[in-house]
Order: C-alpha cells, then structure tokens, then sequence
C-alpha cells in the first residue's frame, strides 16, 4: 500500500493567492482528516470526513478555508485568499471506522505564504 | 478529551530505555491512550494504543497502572533513529460524534551517541 499521498509537497505562493492542497487517502479507509501543523500551535485538527462527508469542521480557522472530499480516493483544502499566517505543514490523514484513533498520515504539504 | 500532561523533553543515550509518563487525570471510563510518533519533516505515525495494564508490539510497551490516571511508553533500546516527538493522546476510541485526536505539546526525545 502506498500510504496517505498528499500533493505538492512543498508550495510558495504569494498572498493572496489560491492554494489547493491534495490529499489521497489509504484505499477503504472510512475517515480523513486535515491537520494543520505550527510551531506555535502544534498539530491542529480542522476538518474530518466520514464516508465522504464533512463531520466537524470546527477547526477551520475561517472562511478562507474550505475542504471537499467529491470520492472516497480524493480530497482538497482550499485556502482562499491565502494570508502569511497561513503558512504551516498541512498534513492529510485517513483511518479506519474501528480504529479511528490509529491514523495515517500522509507526508505533509509545506506552504509558505510570502 | 481529557488533558495529557507529558514533559516537554527527554534525552538519552544509545542503548539505554526510554520512559515517558503521561498524567490524565480526568481519564474517562471509555477513554483509550494512545501514543504517536513524529519525526522531522514527517506526519506523526501511530506506535501503541491501550487501555488498561500493559501492551507491549514490536515498537514499544505501554505500561498503565489500575486508576488510569497515567501511563508510561517504554521504548527498549533506543538508537539514534528513535530521536522524535512522542504524542499522548487519551478519548473514546469510537464516538457517535467528534472522534477527534487531539495532539497536545508531545515530548521532544533525543537520543545521543
């Protein structure tokens, strides 16, 4: 199995602009989830899916941010405009209904917003 | 989800075992603890989940005593590799709604020569 793959891996964009991160999650896994990683802040959850529908979204910092999951292979989140205090490891991870505390993440996207 | 305390770091040496303990107190009767590791430049990888006494794989065991209160991830042997941040997490394994993981400070490991 491939893993949680998650696409670009590493993004610069200036503010302002749209950023659309990628995420395909482990084939058959129920649940993904979106994570936001900060020095300050840590390991942020945002988002989760179930079955391909947004459970609790309570973590999106606001309405520039938004996340879809049109299938069960295939995820975005959406920054729109982008800000620099955007600018943070987004990590993607998927799990299994019965064992939703065991996630796996994908590698991460690194954006920096300038 | 109950509140984990865990110290901030931790160093080592090869060879050597390395104990974290993590308090949560405020541990409910249907609360799981779980343990991740994160290394630089990567997602935090899932390592051991228990519920009561010990569990042991082939990465680490968890130690945790009869109140719950705590919990302690033992990790044999540590090399350099092993240098990392380990997460403790503690709720409901499953949930009608808000099966959240909720990632607190974690403890910084380094693991020297």
């Amino acid at each position: 199995d491939a893993g949680v793959i998650q696409s670009p891996r590493h993004e610069v964009t200036e503010m302002g602009q749209e950023v659309t991160l990628r995420c395909k999650p482990i084939s058959g896994h129920d649940y993904l989830f979106w994570y936001r990683q900060t020095m300050m802040r840590g390991l942020e959850l945002l988002i989760y899916f179930n079955n391909n529908v947004p459970i609790d979204d309570s973590g999106m910092p606001e309405d520039r941010f938004s996340a879809k999951m049109p299938n069960a292979s295939f995820s975005t989140l959406k920054i729109q405009p982008s800000e620099p205090r955007d600018s943070a490891v987004y990590f993607c991870a998927s799990s299994l209904r019965r064992e939703v505390y065991e996630q796996y993440f994908g590698p991460g996207t690194r954006l920096t917003v300038t | 989800l109950a509140k984990t305390t865990q110290p901030i770091s931790m160093d080592s040496y090869e060879g050597q075992e390395v104990n974290i303990t993590c308090s949560h107190n405020n541990i409910a009767t249907n609360d799981y603890i779980t343990w991740y590791q994160q290394f630089p430049s990567q997602g935090p990888r899932f390592i051991i989940q228990g519920y009561k006494t010990k569990v042991t794989n082939e990465v680490a065991s968890l130690f945790i005593p009869a109140d719950r209160k705590s919990s302690t991830l033992s990790l044999p042997r540590v090399s350099l590799s092993d240098t990392a941040v380990y997460y403790c997490l503690v709720g409901a394994a499953f949930k009608a709604a808000g099966n959240k993981l909720t990632f607190g400070g974690g403890t910084r490991v380094l693991v020297k020569p």
